[in-house]
């Protein structure tokens, strides 16, 4: 069975600091996404990767940089946290084509 | 823009009760298509997916969704819920972004059921 492992279910961080979300997958897929997920928005594509060193931008990536340096492990940073970055985060992998795409717990981040 | 649309935002039923959530997407050509649930406290999980042949598709738990190209709609239906499907459900498309698998979602729909 995929597993999607995100660092935190829970953080709270200050504004101004910088915050990193790591997500490690076990399937070796080739693709990784960042969304967030805000009631009565659904989930919103921050940046996703599609191969090492690879990225794009997705619908929502003002504020927000991602690192892929192994291909099992995706990073989302915030580089100057804002309390509008306060949300749930989701990490999720995928082969592509027209595979589904298997998602982590989340991390709840809270920007005081 | 390219977008997906739920109807419902909050659906509140009774155990025994049918089930219908409307999804429609303003992609012309060929989608992927999928229904995702998320159960309290838990990770999002798929449902059930097209992707090409029959239209009407049967996921897990009961779930099934019919493919209207016509409508460009794909409803997810159930003809009898429980308590346990109470969650929020999303439904997402893939608009042909070759391997990435890149997926649109919609806003989400909310449903509770009732012992």
């Amino acid at each position: 069975d995929v597993k999607v492992t995100q660092s935190s279910r829970y953080l709270v961080k200050r504004t101004g600091e910088k915050v990193f979300l790591e997500c490690v997958q076990d399937m070796d897929h080739e693709n990784m996404f960042w969304y967030r997920q805000d009631p009565g928005l659904g989930l919103r594509l921050i940046y996703f990767s599609y191969d090492v060193k690879m990225k794009e931008k997705g619908d929502i990536p003002e504020g927000y940089s991602v690192s892929r340096e192994k291909k099992e492990r995706f990073s989302l940073i915030l580089e100057s946290a804002s309390t509008n970055q306060t949300s749930m985060y989701l990490c999720a992998s995928g082969q592509g084509g027209n595979q589904p795409q298997h998602f982590g717990d989340g991390t709840r981040l809270s920007i005081l | 823009a390219q977008s997906v649309s739920q109807h419902n935002h909050h659906v509140i039923l009774s155990e025994a009760a049918s089930l219908e959530l409307g999804c429609n997407y303003s992609y012309g050509g060929t989608v992927n298509l999928f229904w995702y649930v998320q159960y309290p406290g838990q990770h999002l999980q798929l449902l059930l997916k097209y992707f090409s042949g029959d239209p009407l598709v049967k996921g897990i738990k009961g779930f099934e969704a019919e493919f209207i190209k016509s409508k460009f709609s794909f409803n997810l239906r159930k003809p009898s819920v429980q308590w346990s499907d109470t969650a929020e459900y999303f439904c997402a498309v893939d608009p042909g972004s070759g391997n990435t698998g890149k997926l649109i979602f919609g806003q989400g729909t909310t449903l509770q059921v009732k012992p």
